[in-house]
């Protein structure tokens, strides 16, 4: 079946400027979440959605970042004024949650770079 | 706050061999830790899960230990092939909601 996509896979913006990025989670999946990587770095976490609970927005690193899920499905991070520091890949997963194993499911990343 | 470390360097070994790999954390009491592999331009993907009041876990060739006295787990592939070079990664959660990931292993295995 199909796992999570995300577009665009690479993206390129100028100092700035604003970026939306897209996360088609698997259809079904209650959980969805947005990660940051950055080279050598771990996952960083961003924001947490979960069925119609209010998200878990700790991670996000400043106002500039926001994202929101419609209808239970599609997500859109936004990143506003984007700066060289936000130069990374964004990895967006969803999950059912199931209590055997927590798994998430990945998507394959947007890749971001800011000039 | 948490603290995840795991293998800075990269690891080399031999196929054949057994690799393992570690994750420390402190400052966190995590009731869940995953195992995730993690190949280049791709997402990571869902390998194990291990609860606290597990010692052990196995599937096929991987073992996965967690010791929360020491506040560590260890990731065993046993067997190891070429096709297991990746970089693997750690996540820890309290709940089952949000998991904060190591900043990864990376594993080569020379024919």
């Amino acid at each position: 079946g199909a796992g999570v996509s995300q577009s665009p896979s690479n993206k390129v913006t100028e100092k700035g400027k604003d970026v939306e990025l897209r996360c088609d989670p698997i259809s079904g999946h209650t959980a969805l979440y947005w990660y940051r990587q950055s080279l050598g770095q771990g996952l960083e976490f961003l924001i947490y959605f979960q069925g119609n609970s209010a998200p878990d927005k700790s991670g996000l690193p400043s106002d500039r970042f926001s994202a929101e899920r419609t209808g239970g499905s599609v997500s859109t991070l936004t990143i506003q004024r984007t700066q060289q520091e936000d130069s990374a890949v964004y990895l967006c997963a969803s999950s059912l949650l199931r209590q055997a194993s927590y798994e998430q499911y990945f998507g394959p990343g947007t890749r971001l770079t800011v000039t | 706050s948490q603290k995840i470390e795991q293998n800075s360097e990269a690891l080399n070994i031999q196929e054949g061999k057994t690799a393992t790999l570690t994750c420390n954390y402190t400052n966190y009491s995590p009731a869940y830790l995953q195992w995730y592999r993690q190949d280049p331009g791709r997402g990571p993907v869902f390998l194990l899960l291990i609860r606290e009041n597990e010692k052990e876990k196995r599937k096929e060739r991987l073992k996965v230990t967690f010791d929360t006295t020491l506040k560590q787990s260890l990731f065993h592939i046993t067997a190891s092939q070429p096709a297991d070079s990746a970089t693997y990664l750690c996540a820890l959660a309290n709940t089952g909601n949000q998991f904060y990931f190591g900043t990864g292993t990376s594993l080569t295995v020379i024919p």
